[in-house]
């Protein structure tokens, strides 16, 4: 799988946006970008995933770069809720494929009241 | 509808012996993936199990082995545990169609004394 890297850690404010990047710089043509998050003491949650236009969910929007190198997920609000460890991954999309997900070391974020 | 179920939530067991430990699925998903947490490694993937069949495997001893039943419930066994085994065992349940999200349990803390 392809290697992604995010910063370590990152502090936002309540009710702020938060910008959390994510460089894939070896990604393929049709490597998917999925984001899940850990909250403390909870497995992964899926936030959302996109291929090649900007995305947008209830939760999230992903914003990926025009030559797919690195993509940003947006968090237009921050709560207190959404601290948590956040990871960048890439998945090809072959259908029927194993379900493995290769997570890296993430971005622990932390929202500041 | 009700998400992934791991039992039990907590596990304390000595060196040699050995452990199942198990997941229930959302109805209707039949892809079974399970990982390994612990926070010098993050998250491992062990193997996937889609129609009681082990269709990818990641890179751990044989000592690590799971299984799928009909409905879909699967179970991943540890035989002569090792101290180093202590982690949380996450599963994860998806459905059939191309790219879908994971959905993760909270997970099986083991502690291995």
């Amino acid at each position: 799988d392809a290697k992604t890297t995010q910063p370590n850690s990152m502090e936002s404010n309540e009710e702020e946006p938060v910008h959390l990047p994510c460089n894939h710089s070896t990604i393929s043509g049709t490597d998917y970008i999925h984001w899940y998050r850990q909250l403390p003491s909870q497995g992964p949650e899926y936030v959302i995933h996109g291929l090649t236009s900007n995305v947008n969910n209830r939760m999230a929007s992903l914003a990926i770069a025009e030559d797919r190198k690195s993509s940003t997920l947006i968090l237009h609000r921050a709560t207190l809720r959404d601290a948590a460890v956040y990871y960048c991954i890439l998945r090809l999309p072959t259908s029927g494929s194993a379900r493995q997900l290769t997570f890296g070391s993430g971005t622990q974020l932390t929202v500041l009241p | 509808k009700a998400g992934v179920t791991q039992t039990p939530r907590y596990l304390i067991k000595t060196r040699g012996q050995q452990v199942t430990l198990s997941c229930s699925p959302i109805s209707g998903h039949r892809s079974v993936s399970w990982y390994q947490q612990t926070p010098g490694q993050g998250l491992q993937f062990l193997f996937e199990y889609f129609s009681e069949t082990q269709r990818n495997k990641g890179n751990f001893p044989g000592r690590f082995s799971g299984r799928q039943f009909s409905n879909s419930r699967s179970e991943m066994n540890v035989s002569t545990l090792e101290l180093g085994d202590s982690a949380l065992y996450l599963c994860a349940s998806s459905s059939t169609s191309n790219n879908e999200k994971l959905f993760f349990g909270s997970g099986t803390q083991l502690s291995v004394l």
